[in-house]
């Protein structure tokens, strides 16, 4: 267990569907970040916030929403996916610290998300 | 293209040897880098970070970082089978909290 939980853990949607992805930290951190991962690819970063405000979204496509409330919750909205959105989504979370060179993240156990 | 590049394997090294992993990576504003073991299905967890070059230890690990060379690697003394996984490398510049990771290296220790 690192301290940040993920629901669900599954989940199987149509293209049509509208669903949410919800992480919450329990480790005091003041950034979360949402990344996917596919296979045979890097982990790819989508989203990240920093003190709540969203400080990075790498282009990720609008049917991604993420949002975060406060500083130990972060969900990723999904409206329209397509199939090769199925991945696994996983959640970090990390302290920032003023020389920044130590930010360490920890991620979550994720989401395998299947788009049919 | 800012990119971290690990050869994707598989590496097998027989129980008790030292597995070797290494990671290079372009971008020269790199600071600090980190080595995260993934077991098949699971989250990555982190192992250790560096960001002073030489040898950093943490028991069985080993974090090697020349920056002059732009090169990380990681080495695993006593390798068990429990530490088949597969270990990625990321990279961060100073001042970000971005990530860059690399595609990550399997690793297969032989009983």
């Amino acid at each position: 267990e690192t301290g940040v939980t993920q629901t669900p853990r599954h989940l199987v949607m149509g293209m049509t569907n509208k669903k949410s992805l919800k992480c919450e930290q329990h480790l005091g951190h003041n950034a979360m970040y949402w990344y996917k991962q596919s296979a045979k690819k890097p982990l790819e970063l989508m989203f990240v916030y920093s003190l709540e405000e969203r400080v990075e979204n790498n282009s990720v496509p609008s049917r991604f929403s993420p949002e975060c409330p406060n500083s130990s919750h972060l969900f990723l909205h999904l409206h329209t996916l397509q199939p090769e959105d199925s991945a696994l989504y996983l959640c970090a979370s990390s302290q920032a610290h003023t020389d920044r060179r130590t930010d360490t993240q920890y991620f979550g156990p994720g989401t395998r998300l299947t788009v049919l | 293209q800012k990119e971290v590049e690990q050869n994707s394997g598989p590496l097998s090294v027989p129980e008790g040897a030292i597995a070797s992993l290494n990671c290079t990576y372009s971008d020269r504003g790199s600071q600090s880098f980190f080595w995260y073991r993934q077991y098949s299905g699971k989250s990555p967890e982190l192992i250790m970070f560096i960001y002073s070059n030489g040898d950093k230890e943490d028991g069985r690990f080993t974090a090697q970082l020349n920056k002059a060379s732009q090169y990380v690697s990681l080495l695993i003394r006593d390798s068990q089978p429990s530490d088949s996984a597969t270990y990625l490398c990321a990279a961060q510049t100073f001042g970000n909290e971005k990530l860059t990771f690399g595609t990550g290296t399997r690793l297969t220790i032989i009983p």
